[in-house]
């Protein structure tokens, strides 16, 4: 079985610096996909970012990137320019090549202070 | 084209009462997931149905069941409620078309059980 760990579990950044999440998991497989999801207080879960184990480039969308070290099995989200839209919850979750099922880790609740 | 809707928004029910959730997918999606969010236990897999059929399923006992019907609309259920069902429900869907599928989710259903 996967697990995915999150070992922050509140963070707070000044509007327009940098912050990075972190994430660590544990499997026995070579190739599955990492993602992170922001819920903001609406409760809507919304794909931020993915990487597939099997591309050595990190993954970057605008203003999101990974840091993804698959022998470390770290997953590391940075947010850069932080605007106050991006303050919510944060989860990493891992899906294994074979299924559509999500394994989370249990969350960052991040504050973007103005 | 519509996102992922979920029916009821918020519930309310009392212990030992049965309970069904509904979710519509982005249509076109053959796959629904769904996910149990609570404070103490985070996000959890619930079971996935694709094609009408339980593909996956959670750690969850058997109060929890689901089906899907032909048009891909998924039902869950959870007959004897217990307190500590109390949580927001989450569903997602996908393609299923292999290799990665990006699972949507809907806005969740909030149950509580007194």
């Amino acid at each position: 079985a996967q697990t995915v760990t999150q070992s922050q579990p509140e963070m707070s950044v000044q509007e327009a610096e940098t912050v990075t999440l972190s994430c660590t998991y544990d499997t026995s497989e070579n190739n599955y996909y990492l993602f992170w999801y922001k819920q903001p207080p609406s409760r809507q879960m919304i794909l931020v970012i993915r990487q597939e184990a099997y591309k050595q480039q990190n993954a970057t969308e605008n203003r999101f990137s990974v840091n993804f070290q698959k022998a470390a099995k770290s997953f590391s989200l940075k947010i850069s320019d932080s605007q106050l839209g991006d303050t919510a919850m944060y989860f990493c979750a891992f899906m294994n090549n074979a299924g559509n099922m999500l394994t989370f880790g249990g969350g960052t609740r991040l504050m973007v202070k103005p | 084209k519509a996102g992922v809707t979920q029916t009821p928004r918020y519930l309310i029910k009392t212990r030992g009462q049965q309970v069904t959730l509904s979710c519509s997918p982005i249509s076109g999606h053959r796959s629904v997931s769904w996910y149990q969010q609570t404070p103490g236990q985070g996000l959890q897999f619930l079971f996935e149905y694709f094609s009408e059929t339980q593909r996956n399923k959670g750690n969850f006992p058997g109060r929890f069941s689901g089906r899907q019907f032909s048009n891909s609309r998924s039902e869950m259920n959870v007959s004897t409620l217990e307190l500590g069902d109390s949580a927001l429900y989450l569903c997602a869907s996908s393609l299923a078309e292999g290799g990665f599928n990006e699972q949507f989710f809907g806005p969740g259903t909030r149950l509580t059980v007194l």
